[in-house]
């Protein structure tokens, strides 16, 4: 049982480049969601989706994009990097039939844009 | 809106001694739910403990106890025998009781250090 997996670990982009994070799980989970980590803010909600064909923004969507096509796969898009983008981006699973489940996380990806 | 507020940006106890993390939130709501995450230098989010609201009880796993003040808002957690593996960042984070989209919301973090 893999979990959450996210790909790539590592990447540095120039500004005004566009890449996808993938974010895959393997537990069924229906609730996926993205964050990104900076120093002293802690995690931040980009955007969520509660199952195939449904996203919804978080607190910080802007240059970002989502699409949910099966349950098991949630990619983040950034459609035209900035420096403002540098940061760990975290992606989570969460299985919403019992209330009280814990979000599950990916290793997490550290994007450095130039 | 709620919001979590962890004051404590670093904290420091020796190994075998005892620590208090603190955790205060803002919220409305009257059932919600409570962790704390634990983040070591690898980076990886991992689930120390879950309070529920509505539990009086407060939650324990091993070494780690949570004490749960739900009319203070608060939510501290403390490491019983601090270990070295305990060195990490910790986040407090809050959601809400309904909803498939009741989202995460985290605090800031405190940095955990664990000296011999």
């Amino acid at each position: 049982n893999a979990g959450v997996t996210q790909t790539p670990k590592f990447q540095v982009l120039k500004t005004g480049q566009s890449m996808t994070l993938q974010c895959a799980q393997d537990m069924n989970h229906e609730y996926m969601s993205w964050y990104r980590q900076d120093p002293g803010m802690g995690l931040r909600l980009i955007h969520y989706s509660v199952g195939a064909g449904i996203t919804d923004q978080g607190e910080v969507p802007n240059g970002y994009n989502v699409s949910r096509s099966t349950t098991e796969d949630f990619p983040l898009r950034l459609l035209s990097a900035a420096p403002s983008q540098t940061s760990v981006y975290f992606c989570a699973s969460r299985d919403y039939r019992g209330s009280n489940q814990p979000q599950h996380f990916g290793d997490g990806t550290r994007l450095s844009i130039l | 809106a709620q919001t979590v507020t962890q004051s404590q940006p670093e904290m420091s106890v020796q190994e075998a001694e005892t620590v208090t993390l603190s955790c205060t939130y803002d919220t409305s709501e009257s059932d919600y739910y409570l962790f704390w995450y634990k983040q070591p230098p690898s980076r990886q989010m991992i689930l120390v403990i879950r309070q529920e609201a509505y539990k009086q009880q407060n939650a324990t796993e091993n070494r780690f106890s949570v004490n749960f003040q739900k009319a203070a808002k608060s939510f501290s957690l403390k490491i019983s025998d601090s270990q070295l593996g305990d060195a990490a960042m910790y986040f407090c984070a809050y959601r809400t009781y309904t909803g498939t989209a009741s989202k995460l919301t985290f605090g800031t973090g405190t940095r955990l250090q664990v000296t011999l």
